[in-house]
Formats: C-alpha cells, structure tokens, sequence
C-alpha cells in the first residue's frame, strides 16, 4: 500500500501570515491528490482534488501543487476559521490511504 | 442538497458484531462508488473499505478484511457495513463518504466502541 507522509504534524502560524504543509507519498500517485480539512467535532471537508483544483466553495487563499510524489498545501494568509487539521489522500491506488494529518494552531 | 447520514454505532463487546448503515439523499445514489472512513478521536483518518456503485466490486483495507462485509441497496439509497470479530483497536467514529475520485461528500459520523 502507498504510504503518505505529512509534515510538520503541528505548524504554529499567526493570523494572516502564510502556511505551507507538505505530503509525501511512497511512490507516484500522478496528480490524484486530495486535501481534507477537519476542526473539532466535525466531519472532514474536501479542500483540494486533482492536487491543484479547488473544491465547490473553498477560498482562493487554499491553493494546492505538486505530482507525483511530493505536494504542497498552501493557506496564503491564515484566518480564524483555518486552523483546524489537514489530511491529504491519495486515490490513485487501492486501497486510498490517508496522511497523518498536519495540525495548524494558532502561534 | 447531498446528504449522508450514518447510524448503527453503539457499544459492543469484544468479538461481537454490529451493522452500520448509511442513508444517502440529494443525489444519484447508483451513480456513485461509497466509502466507508474510520478514525479514532484525537487521531487520524483510516480507510476502511469502498463499493462499487452497482455494488459488484469491493475493497477492503487489510485490517478488517475477513472481518467486515460492505453492500449497499441502491433502491434504498442505503450503504452498509457489518462489522464482525470487533477489536478494541476498530473503536472510532465510522464516516460514510461519496466517491467522486476525491471524497466529496461526508456524514457526520456514528461511534462505534468496543468494550466489555
């Protein structure tokens, strides 16, 4: 099974300064890369989906790169609503598998 | 509007079973592959297991194989999960979600604990 490896596990970050999360996968799942966010008590929501494209609804400061194997989440100026935690998935190979999450806190 | 609403968690001993079901509205139902997603509160989100939208083909992650059965009716909008031989470690809360390559659409959850 594919392995994805997020970092860092917690990012501190003051609002309205720029977030940069990473996810690893261990071998290439071409651009079939997806973003969840989660907070507290809630279900996760899609974010990003083909590694780059912004889901129904989602503000354009959330931007997402990458293929292959290495990708980047982008929050480019942090609001209250954003802390929260950030999975990827990758859907490219059965079964899907998920990071460990980055948690964005408040600095 | 999509809505995906799960139920069915409760508390069960070891090596008991439990049925989960997952009512589906707003869209096509048979149009879609289903997932179900676990996670154990304060941690990450696992895969389970997913079914094809005519229910002919499915996939299970290697914890619960043998031990998990996903179906769906799709005249009732319905996907289910019978778990069996429960495990401490398959307490959580159990989300279904909508396959749409990505998982665009996610219920709320229902909690299942394993305990004696």
């Amino acid at each position: 099974e594919i392995v994805m490896t997020q970092s860092p596990a917690t990012l501190s970050v003051s609002p309205g300064e720029r977030a940069t999360l990473s996810c690893r996968a261990s071998q290439s799942v071409s651009n079939n890369l997806a973003w969840y966010q989660q907070k507290p008590g809630q279900a996760p929501r899609l974010l990003i989906y083909g590694a780059s494209t912004r889901a129904t609804g989602i503000p354009a400061r959330f931007s997402g790169s990458g293929s292959g194997t290495e990708f980047t989440l982008t929050i480019s100026s942090l609001q209250s609503e954003d802390f929260a935690v950030y999975y990827c998935q990758q859907y490219n190979n059965w079964p899907r598998t998920f990071g460990q999450g980055t948690k964005v806190e408040i600095k | 509007e999509v809505q995906l609403v799960e139920s069915g968690g409760g508390l069960v001993q070891p090596g008991g079973s439990l049925r989960l079901s997952c009512a589906a509205s707003g869209f096509t139902f048979s149009n879609y592959a289903m997932h179900w997603v676990r996670q154990v509160p304060g941690k990450g989100l696992e895969y389970v297991s997913a079914i094809s939208s005519n229910g002919g083909s499915t996939n299970y992650a290697n914890s619960v194989k043998d031990r998990f059965s996903i179906s769906r009716d799709n005249s009732k909008n319905t996907l289910y999960l019978q778990m069996g031989s429960l495990r401490a470690e398959d307490m959580g809360v159990y989300y279904c979600a909508r396959d749409n390559g990505p998982l665009d659409y996610w219920g709320q959850g229902t909690l299942v604990t394993v305990s004696s």
